[in-house]
């Protein structure tokens, strides 16, 4: 079954302090892997699509990074507008009938 | 460029009422997508539809209902309704929906609140 799990469920950092989230997904075969923001009472907004390993996008502070078994969201230098929940989500190739499959997501909270 | 707009935006209903949300995707846009959005569970799809045409189900039971127009906008029904279908109802335009990996477009949603 086509899977999407989102580490950690809850992140605090303080202004300028950079980290990492994680997306690790099985999927009977990969055919995009996205990450979208959601802040409170909004629709999911798309930051990236990654499509085979070893592929690394970039937006401002914010590079996504994509393995065989997961990706990575690294914020460098956070501020507090970029507090919000950040979702990631895979489309395969077979099986899921093409519709993304989401992750829970990951609420991170900038602190200044 | 309008967005994706979604009708109402709160609503409250009690249990074995029905409820229907509508969706107006992007200009151009003749796939729609619906998801339904939970604390516990997350983004979860509901249907699909492209040009007119029901394209993909989720796992979801009959209850659950959508269709689209012509002009691309798009319902969903939910009939009889239950406490467990209070959620954050997520619609979603792209050019081609699942035949592609474009980016999906969403709307802010329609919050449905069943007592």
């Amino acid at each position: 079954e086509d899977q999407v799990t989102q580490s950690p469920e809850a992140l605090r950092l303080q202004e300028g302090e950079s980290s990492s989230l994680n997306c690790s997904y099985t999927v009977s075969g990969l055919r995009g892997l996205f990450w979208y923001r959601q802040d409170p009472g909004k629709g999911p907004e798309f930051l990236f699509t990654l499509y085979s390993a070893g592929e690394e996008k970039e937006k401002e502070r914010l590079k996504a990074t994509l393995t065989k078994k997961e990706s990575f969201l690294h914020i460098t230098a956070p501020k507090p507008e970029d507090s919000a929940t950040y979702l990631c989500a895979v489309q395969a190739t077979f099986g899921s009938q093409g519709n993304l499959i989401f992750g829970k997501g990951t609420k991170l909270s900038v602190k200044p | 460029k309008a967005g994706v707009t979604q009708t109402p935006r709160y609503l409250i209903k009690t249990r074995g009422q029905q409820v229907t949300l509508s969706c107006s995707p992007i200009s151009g846009h003749r796939s729609v997508s619906w998801y339904q959005q939970t604390p516990g569970q997350g983004l979860q799809f509901l249907f699909e539809y492209f040009s007119e045409t029901q394209r993909n189900k989720g796992n979801f039971p009959g209850r659950f209902s959508g269709r689209q127009f012509s002009n691309s906008r798009s319902e969903m029904n939910v009939s009889t309704l239950e406490l467990g279908d209070s959620a954050l109802y997520l619609c979603a335009s792209s050019i081609f929906g699942s035949l592609d990996t474009g980016e999906l477009f969403f709307g802010e949603g329609s919050r449905l609140t069943v007592l």
